[in-house]
């Protein structure tokens, strides 16, 4: 079964350091991989998404992902975070093929120190 | 455009007692699925559906049932409450197929005492 590993349960930083919060997935054959943030007691939002083409994919808000399929990750990734970035974040996948159900990470809680 | 609404918000049960967590959205998606949230455990299916009248289970689906009787609609059942189930409930809908964005509620946090 696909599983998604997210090494990272916590990470502090300062304002304006930059980030990298770790993913990695079961191998498959077809993969679509996501990024969503959950900011406090709030649902979950789509930050960004791996579907094909360019390896490298960007949010309106900074953050860009990597697809690697040799190293079977999708680290998260910002040059200079803000007090805002505060949230947790979830990584996962959606097999190819399947109906959508999306397998989610542990989560990684990002918080930003001033 | 309201998107996923669920109710209620908050809810305390007593072990055995019944109730229906609701869940509707309002962008004709046809796909739509419950995860529980449990601190350091992330999201875990529960059930979930491909259109109305077609219901599936997911990684957890113990003591909890669904149905889909429209397409706007997708209801949670917990028949016989456990503690086991405190949690924290999120509906999600998106259009069938793997490269939809899924839309999320904002979540039922249900405490089993």
């Amino acid at each position: 079964a696909q599983s998604v590993t997210q090494l990272d349960s916590q990470v502090p930083v300062f304002e304006e350091a930059p980030v990298e919060l770790r993913c990695n997935y079961s191998s498959s054959v077809s993969v679509y991989l996501f990024w969503y943030v959950q900011y406090p007691n709030q649902g979950l939002q789509l930050l960004l998404k791996y579907l094909s083409g360019s390896t490298l994919v960007k949010s309106i808000n900074g953050f860009e992902a990597e697809f690697n399929k040799s190293q079977t990750s999708f680290h998260l990734r910002k040059p200079s975070v803000h007090i805002s970035d505060t949230a947790e974040y979830f990584c996962a996948v959606i097999n190819g093929g399947s109906q959508g159900n999306l397998i989610f990470g542990k989560g990684t809680k990002l918080s930003v120190k001033p | 455009n309201a998107g996923v609404t669920q109710t209620p918000k908050f809810q305390v049960l007593k072990t055995g007692q019944s109730m229906t967590l609701q869940c509707a959205q309002d962008m004709n998606h046809e796909y739509m699925s419950w995860y529980r949230q449990d601190p350091g455990m992330g999201l875990r299916l529960i059930h979930y559906s491909v259109g109305a009248g077609i219901t599936d289970q997911g990684e957890v689906p113990n003591g909890y049932n669904v149905s889909r009787s429209t397409t706007e609609d997708f209801p949670l059942r917990l028949l016989s409450a456990a503690p086991s189930q405190t949690s924290v409930y999120f509906c999600a809908s998106s259009r069938p197929g793997a490269l939809s964005e899924a839309f999320f509620g904002q979540g039922t946090r249900l405490t089993v005492v």
